[in-house]
């Protein structure tokens, strides 16, 4: 079973490139969530989607855009990578928003992004 | 709004000590309460949960207690091994939108 995939695992960038994450999963979930790990500060929300054709904005939504392609896929972008944005990004899915039973959040293994 | 609290780390222990991670919480409403680990270079995955006061999660010889009296969801091990050392987030999820809010992360480092 593979869950949630994040492709690339690693990545350097410079200072204005893009990029897009990428982010699918297997298990029919209805919710995805884009978060970033830093130091000291826990998991922050960038970005979600509750459901196929929505996504909100969560606690650090500056620099990203998102786009729910389709049930299986999320993917994060960024425009303009600034060195404020190295971090590692997860993705995770749940089945269902709202139920907190089943708000049970599978996350895939991480990307590692160094903007220099 | 919501926040989640947990005691810095690290903490360090032999092994078969007794492990205590302190976890605190603010929300409205009845939030459901979630442990998760993070292994090296690994993702987070759910270690135990609870929904609703006075529920016991509990997983892997791990548990904590939903507090509300308290607002605490505190973890604890009887006897950790080696294989335990990871990093420990507890985490809320309250309204209906699904998102949870992480506390800081504890790493947990346990010496032979």
């Amino acid at each position: 079973n593979a869950g949630v995939t994040q492709t690339p695992k690693f990545q350097v960038l410079k200072t204005g490139q893009s990029m897009t994450l990428q982010c699918a999963q297997d298990m029919n979930h209805n919710s995805m969530y884009w978060y970033r790990q830093d130091p000291g500060m826990g998991l922050r929300l960038i970005y979600y989607s509750a459901s196929e054709g929505t996504t909100d904005k969560g606690e650090v939504p500056n620099g990203y855009n998102v786009s729910r392609l389709n049930k299986r896929e999320f993917s994060l972008r960024l425009e303009s990578a600034a060195p404020s944005q190295t971090s590692v990004y997860f993705c995770a899915s749940s089945e269902l928003a709202g139920e907190g039973a089943k708000n049970i959040q599978y996350f895939g293994a991480g990307t590692r992004l160094s903007v220099l | 709004g919501d926040s989640v609290t947990q005691m810095e780390g690290p903490v360090t222990l032999s092994e078969e000590a007794f492990l205590t991670i302190n976890c605190t919480y603010t929300a409205t409403g009845y939030p459901s309460l979630f442990w998760y680990v993070q292994y090296p270079g690994e993702g987070l995955q759910l270690l135990l949960k609870a929904t609703k006061a006075d529920d016991k999660g509990s997983n892997k010889g791990f548990e904590a207690t939903y507090r509300k009296e308290t607002t605490s969801f505190h973890l604890e091990k009887g006897s950790v091994q080696v294989s335990d050392s990871a990093v420990y987030f507890c985490a809320l999820s309250s309204g209906n939108t699904g998102k949870l809010i992480f506390g800081q992360g504890t790493t947990l480092q346990v010496k032979p």
